[in-house]
């Protein structure tokens, strides 16, 4: 079974606030790695596909690293907003067509 | 619009009965899935298809079945073989080559 590891739980930061979580995930025969955002009451939303060690994807104030050889991904946003607010999943793609996704990153900003 | 849809959102059934999730999207894509949600866990892989009247069985598949008899249609059955069906379910497409999934917005089901 692979495990796909998300931290922390969960988040609570004012808005202004800089934040960042973790992805870990098995760093063998890895194809991509996939963040997506999901808010309550919608379908989760892609937000970054990364599959080259090093890579680095960034959408406004969203963005993300990949470190393929120790298997984990950052994701960071700059300067939080309420709006922010939201569950952030990572799932992890071998060669085999299927996500395997973590737990999530549940993050509440406060005004 | 185009878009994948979930019906219903939310679903209650007794115990011991059948139950079948619907799941149907107009983008054209290749691949369905459909994950499992429960609370303090991650989405976890159902069953998978990558072609019509094709299926894989995901990480949980036990107590499920799906059909793939149209491109727009991957229905899910839960079955009275489910132990702990009470559970969002989210059913997600992809195109073949293109690596970002779609999601609908899940089926809630509580089995009482």
């Amino acid at each position: 079974i692979l495990n796909v590891e998300q931290s922390p739980q969960s988040l609570h930061v004012q808005e202004g606030d800089s934040t960042n979580f973790t992805c870990s995930f098995p760093s063998s025969n890895f194809y991509a790695l996939h963040w997506y955002r999901w808010e309550t009451a919608k379908s989760p939303e892609a937000l970054f596909v990364m599959t080259l060690n090093g890579d680095e994807k960034k959408k406004g104030r969203i963005s993300a690293t990949l470190n393929t050889k120790e298997g984990y991904s950052y994701l960071y946003i700059k300067g939080s907003q309420p709006e922010d607010s939201a569950t952030y999943l990572c799932a992890f793609e071998r060669n085999t067509d299927k996500l395997i996704f973590g737990t999530g990153t549940r993050l509440q900003v406060f005004p | 619009d185009g878009g994948i849809t979930q019906s219903p959102k939310y679903l209650f059934r007794k115990e011991g009965q059948n139950v079948t999730l619907s799941c149907e999207q107009n983008l054209n894509h290749d691949a369905m899935y459909w994950y499992r949600q429960d609370p303090g866990q991650g989405l976890r892989l159902i069953y998978y298809s990558q072609i019509v009247n094709d299926f894989q069985k995901g990480d949980i598949a036990e107590g499920y079945s799906v059909s793939r008899e149209k491109k727009e249609s991957f229905p899910l059955t839960v079955t009275s073989a489910q132990k702990n069906p009470t559970a969002f379910y989210l059913c997600a497409s992809s195109k073949t080559g293109t690596p970002e999934a779609f999601f609908g917005q899940g089926t809630r089901l509580t089995v009482v």
